[in-house]
């Protein structure tokens, strides 16, 4: 079945900087991709999500990118903040129901 | 906005004994997930359920049951709780099998 790889585990950056997450799926028949961003003690909010059918998207100081070729996924936060400090997980779904999500990326913005 | 509650947050269970986790939506969603977070595991899909009165295997369904008695509530039911399944849990609800709406978690200690 689908397998998702996500890097890296932990991330630091400085205020403005970006943060770059990716993960690498082996299905090519997956068919569609989320992000999502998982505050302390809560559940997992979408963040941004896109078609097998599209190679880039932006959307509020976040860029993702899905390179099919290689199988992979990233998510950019340009100018990050002390409020995006979070755990982000992506998430693959093929062509069934299940929705397999990566490992997670826990995210430090430091001022 | 998509409302899912679950219950209770946090329980304590002795090994053994039988635990039943709830879920409610009222999103009028027909997809509803249970998943299982642990530290550096990501999410792993437990049980998911298309329609009422049917549910599905994920892919560690192992010592657990699910029920979805109406299309409002999804259960999950540990019958023999074990150390091994403590475990921050989380359902989740979709309109269409691509975006989740998760609920806060349930923080399992099983002693």
């Amino acid at each position: 079945g689908e397998q998702v790889e996500q890097r890296p585990p932990h991330l630091s950056v400085r205020e403005g900087d970006s943060a770059i997450i990716i993960c690498t799926y082996t299905d090519s028949a997956t068919a569609y991709f989320s992000w999502y961003k998982q505050e302390a003690g809560a559940g997992l909010q979408l963040l941004m999500s896109v078609l097998s059918n599209v190679d880039r998207k932006e959307e509020q100081g976040l860029t993702v990118l899905l390179n099919k070729k290689d199988k992979r996924l990233s998510l950019n936060l340009t100018a990050a903040h002390p409020g995006d400090s979070a755990v982000y997980f992506c998430a693959v779904r093929t062509g069934g129901y299940k929705v397999v999500f990566g490992s997670g990326t826990r995210l430090l913005v430091s001022p | 906005e998509a409302a899912v509650t679950q219950s209770p947050r946090s329980k304590v269970a002795v090994t053994g004994g039988k635990v039943t986790l709830s879920c409610h939506q009222t999103n009028n969603h027909d997809y509803m997930y249970w998943y299982r977070q642990d530290t550096g595991h990501g999410l792993r899909l437990i049980h998911y359920s298309y329609v009422a009165d049917s549910t599905e295997k994920g892919d560690i369904p192992d010592g657990y049951k699910a029920s979805r008695p109406s299309q409002e509530n999804f259960s999950l039911i540990l019958e023999l709780a074990s150390l091994s399944q403590t475990a921050v849990y989380f359902c989740a609800s979709s309109p269409s099998q691509n975006t989740l709406y998760f609920g806060a978690g349930t923080r399992l200690s099983v002693l």
